[in-house]
């Protein structure tokens, strides 16, 4: 079983609206969770964090845990052709310390 | 501010060479900085974890002689890939945890080093 697994997609949304992005883990005691976007040929940028289960908003942007289901996810409302781009989860076991484990990223594709 | 450099940017070289690539935090102290690869359509895999002053911890499966790292400074942590080969390309990405920010596990990428081995 992969530790952190993403619909690879390509996922396409029309341009205003909600796209939504999941993201499953396999290991129970993962206590940090990231979303980073990436644009081809970059690094990856961080576009939100979550520690706690709940909802956690930023901008456009809200994530969404939920640990006892092992579910991460973001929602980007308002999509924008800019956001196409590919998403990508990632978890840390422990502390600040630890690397992170990322999933193979969610492609997506914001029409106009 | 949390700003992560990399040099070089991309880099071309022979099989059985050695490369090596910087990792620069330009305004923050880092104590732990992480080295990544990712190869083409797949995601980042962590190589190993750099502390200052202190040996790496590499992954399983990651050639600890094959990749040499060294982090000498809180603000400088190199990555020199030995005798190189075809599979060794790769983008190499580094990341830093940023020492003032203790309390917070947030990870500062660079901007990556394109590796393509002849």
């Amino acid at each position: 079983q992969k530790e952190v697994e993403q619909n690879s997609g390509p996922l396409s949304v029309p341009e205003g609206a909600i796209a939504s992005l999941n993201c499953t883990y396999s290991d129970r005691v993962s206590q940090s969770f990231f979303w980073y976007r990436q644009y081809s040929g970059k690094s990856p940028e961080l576009i939100m964090s979550i520690y706690s289960n709940g909802d956690k908003e930023d901008g456009r942007f809200t994530a969404q845990l939920n640990k006892a289901s092992q579910y991460v996810s973001l929602l980007i409302r308002d999509s924008q052709p800019s956001d196409s781009a590919t998403y990508l989860c990632a978890v840390r076991k422990g502390g600040g310390a630890d690397g992170l484990t990322f999933g193979k990223g969610t492609h997506l594709i914001i029409q106009p | 501010g949390a700003v992560v450099s990399q040099h070089p940017s991309w880099v071309i070289c022979k099989s059985g060479t050695s490369v090596k690539i910087e990792c620069r935090s330009l305004d923050f102290q880092a104590t732990t900085m992480f080295w990544y690869r990712q190869f083409p359509k797949q995601s980042l895999m962590l190589m190993a974890t750099s502390n200052e002053g202190s040996k790496a911890t590499y992954e399983q499966g990651v050639e600890k002689d094959k990749f040499l790292i060294n982090h000498a400074s809180l603000t400088l942590s190199t990555l020199t890939v030995t005798s190189a080969h075809p599979e060794d390309s790769s983008f190499y990405i580094c990341s830093a945890r940023d020492l003032a920010r203790g309390g917070t596990d947030t990870q500062y990428f660079g901007p990556g080093t394109r590796l393509t081995v002849l």
